[in-house]
């Protein structure tokens, strides 16, 4: 069935350090992918979206390219601030979909 | 911008009792309403997702005779929760979005059950 994987459920990194999160998904067809952060007490804000496979996506220093062929959408960004900690999902909304799928989410910690 | 208020932010509820919670669109149409509940350990389950003309589609586990849904027209939807009890505690969150683009979620609605 339809699926996000992610399997870093914590990470923990300095300031300035680079920050990789790994995000596969399962699915026919060509899904939108997504990036939602949460932070501490609020709701899950869009991050960056990618519709269109091989493209890549950024805002806010993150990227994540949306590889069709490793059905990867690792998100990515270079130098990491504090302000950066919060809780990152990768979703995807399956071709002709509404709703979204998410996965589990992962905790990334930044110390100063 | 897109925003999406919920209220109310937190009810604490007795055990078997219901609680009713709302979802504002402001700045665009939310044809579409996806209601989630996000556990203790922070992962997301689809309860249901209502779109404006069409029948609201429930996911396995999740019934209408438990999570009732409204949405009337393309800035409001409500759900209740009915007969809480403790395995229903969480964060219901709103999420809308107009023409299957992104969805926009709310704050959640957090429920607690005494």
């Amino acid at each position: 069935g339809d699926s996000v994987i992610q399997m870093q459920g914590q990470v923990t990194l300095s300031e300035n350090d680079f920050l990789f999160i790994n995000c596969t998904y399962s699915t026919t067809g060509y899904p939108t992918l997504f990036w939602y952060v949460q932070y501490s007490g609020e709701g899950p804000q869009l991050l960056l979206q990618v519709t269109t496979a091989n493209n890549k996506g950024s805002s806010r220093g993150f990227e994540a390219t949306y590889d069709k062929g490793t059905t990867s959408f690792h998100l990515q960004k270079t130098s990491v601030q504090e302000i950066d900690s919060a809780v990152y999902y990768c979703a995807m909304r399956r071709e002709g979909g509404r709703a979204l799928i998410f996965g589990t989410g992962t905790t990334v910690s930044v110390s100063p | 911008g897109a925003l999406v208020y919920q209220y109310p932010r937190r009810t604490i509820c007795k055990s078997g009792t219901s609680m009713r919670m709302e979802c504002q669109a402001v700045g665009f149409q939310a044809t579409s309403v996806a209601w989630y509940r996000q556990s203790p350990q922070k992962t997301f389950e689809l309860i249901a997702l209502s779109t404006v003309n069409s029948a609201i589609k429930y996911e396995q586990n999740f019934t209408q005779e438990k999570f009732p849904i409204s949405h009337p027209n393309l800035s409001f939807s409500s759900m209740t929760v009915l007969n809480a009890y403790l395995e229903d505690r969480g964060l219901y969150l709103c999420g809308a979005g107009s023409s299957g683009n992104t969805l926009y979620f709310g704050e959640g609605s957090r429920l607690i059950v005494v």
